[in-house]
């Protein structure tokens, strides 16, 4: 059975750097079949799409995140990783990893259960 | 980039009711639209992919239908878990992939 699992610190001050990582059990992540990417979710608000990646080592980014978004990956391991510079305020969010099926269903099929970054001094 | 429109945000109804759900995008993007429901706490969960087509082990209650800018999500006959935050999300034309603002339904 696939499983995600975002880890990450919790708390992160301002303009530091956030880092969270998202181990993959069950299946891999170099698998021709899918993108894996990060979404986050302010308190209270809706969803955001960070960027994802397929594993031929193409990225895609969110514009209105891409001067400060890397994912990176890990194949030894079965993770992933997103870094994200300069934080605010507004970067405050639950974040989730989540899988995305080149064929059908062709969309978010699996999630992690998403862990929340706060960005506080 | 594709903005996505839902409407009502919020919809107070009872067990049993039908409700139809809208989403409507800035531009065409064909039927490459699916819907997912969040609990609170959860990670969202695909429901309706490609505008009409269930997702693995979703109830006959839900369907969607919809082409080119506008999209409903209906759910037949509402069950008391039915009652959560429901997402649009388009693949047509990514980055950005992107996700319309929600649509709450509460029980009335």
């Amino acid at each position: 059975q696939l499983q995600l699992q975002e880890s990450g610190p919790g708390l992160v001050k301002p303009s530091e750097t956030l880092s969270l990582t998202c181990t993959v059990s069950g299946g891999s992540i170099s698998s021709t079949s899918y993108y894996w990417g990060w979404i986050r979710q302010p308190p209270g608000k809706g969803l955001q799409w960070i960027g994802s990646f397929y594993y031929s080592g193409s990225t895609y980014y969110n514009p209105s995140l891409k001067s400060r978004v890397t994912i990176s990956v890990d194949t030894s391991k079965n993770q992933f990783s997103l870094k994200l510079r300069s934080v605010t305020a507004a970067d405050t969010a639950v974040y989730y990893c989540a899988r995305r099926k080149i064929g059908p269903p062709y969309y978010f099929d699996f999630w992690g259960q998403g862990t929340l970054l706060t960005v506080s001094s | 980039e594709i903005v996505l429109t839902q409407s009502p945000a919020t919809l107070s109804l009872s067990p049993g009711d039908r409700v139809t759900l809208s989403c409507r995008a800035s531009q065409s993007v064909s039927t490459y639209l699916a819907w997912y429901q969040q609990k609170p706490g959860q990670a969202p969960r695909l429901l309706i992919y490609d505008a009409s087509n269930r997702a693995t082990g979703i109830p006959a209650r839900f369907s969607g239908s919809g082409s080119g800018t506008d999209f409903t999500l209906t759910i037949s006959s509402l069950e008391p878990e039915d009652f959560a935050v429901y997402y649009c999300q388009q693949r047509s034309d990514w980055p950005p992939i992107t996700f319309g603002q929600g649509t709450r339904l509460e029980i009335k």
